[in-house]
């Protein structure tokens, strides 16, 4: 069975960088797929962010291009977050996923409180 | 970005009912709309994907319609596991994006 866990701190001050890490378990992160995270801010809006393909290529939100890092350990099939220069508006439950277009495979989500 | 407005944001229904929650593109999107659930403590369920193809699991009672810009995801004979939030997202085109979710709860 395919699993996927965030994992991270859950609070974050402004204009630092969030980082969070993505396990995968039952599923080889180079086999295939793109391995996504998205996030749902209060209010319940969902924005994706990027993605990293099974080759390692990237693709992200404009929105965030300036700000955002998705990087992989193969080794430990982990993939990662990084998000610079975060503000409150970044206080959101942060999800990794796998994805084609769509996606079929979810983590149960990470709460990230941006706040001093 | 496309922006994908869901209707409505609230819904009340009863087990055995029939429901349905709409979702609308700002431009066409051809048939590219999945659905997904979200539940509490639980991880986010792809429901239907293309407009109307049922994600392996999900049961026969839910059924996706439409294409361009309008859709509709019905479930009919609600059960109690059904209810929770709901949402939209195109993938037509890069980035994604989703409704803003519905809200099914139980009457």
């Amino acid at each position: 069975e395919i699993q996927l866990q965030e994992s991270g701190p859950g609070l974050v001050k402004p204009s630092q960088s969030l980082s969070l890490t993505c396990s995968v378990t039952g599923y080889t992160i180079t086999s295939g797929y793109d391995w996504s995270w998205i996030r749902k801010f209060p209010g319940n809006k969902m924005e994706w962010m990027g993605y990293i393909s099974y080759s390692g290529s990237t693709n992200y939100n404009p929105s965030l291009k300036s700000r955002i890092s998705i990087t992989r350990d193969t080794s430990k099939n982990q993939f990662f977050l990084q998000l610079n220069s975060v503000t409150t508006e970044d206080t959101a439950t942060y999800y990794c996923a796998r994805s084609t277009v769509v996606t079929d495979y979810w983590g149960q989500g990470v709460m990230v409180t941006v706040s001093s | 970005d496309v922006q994908m407005t869901q209707s409505p944001s609230n819904l009340a229904a009863s087990p055995g009912e029939s429901v349905s929650i709409n979702c609308k593109a700002s431009k066409s999107i051809s048939k590219y709309l999945a659905w997904y659930q979200q539940k509490p403590g639980k991880a986010n369920k792809l429901l239907i994907y293309s407009g109307s193809t049922l994600q392996s699991g999900t049961p026969s009672r839910f059924s996706g319609s439409g294409s361009g810009t309008d859709f509709t995801l019905t479930i009919r004979n609600l059960e109690p596991e059904d209810f929770g939030l709901y949402y939209c997202q195109q993938h037509n085109e890069y980035p994604p994006t989703f409704g803003a979710g519905t809200k099914l709860e139980l009457k």
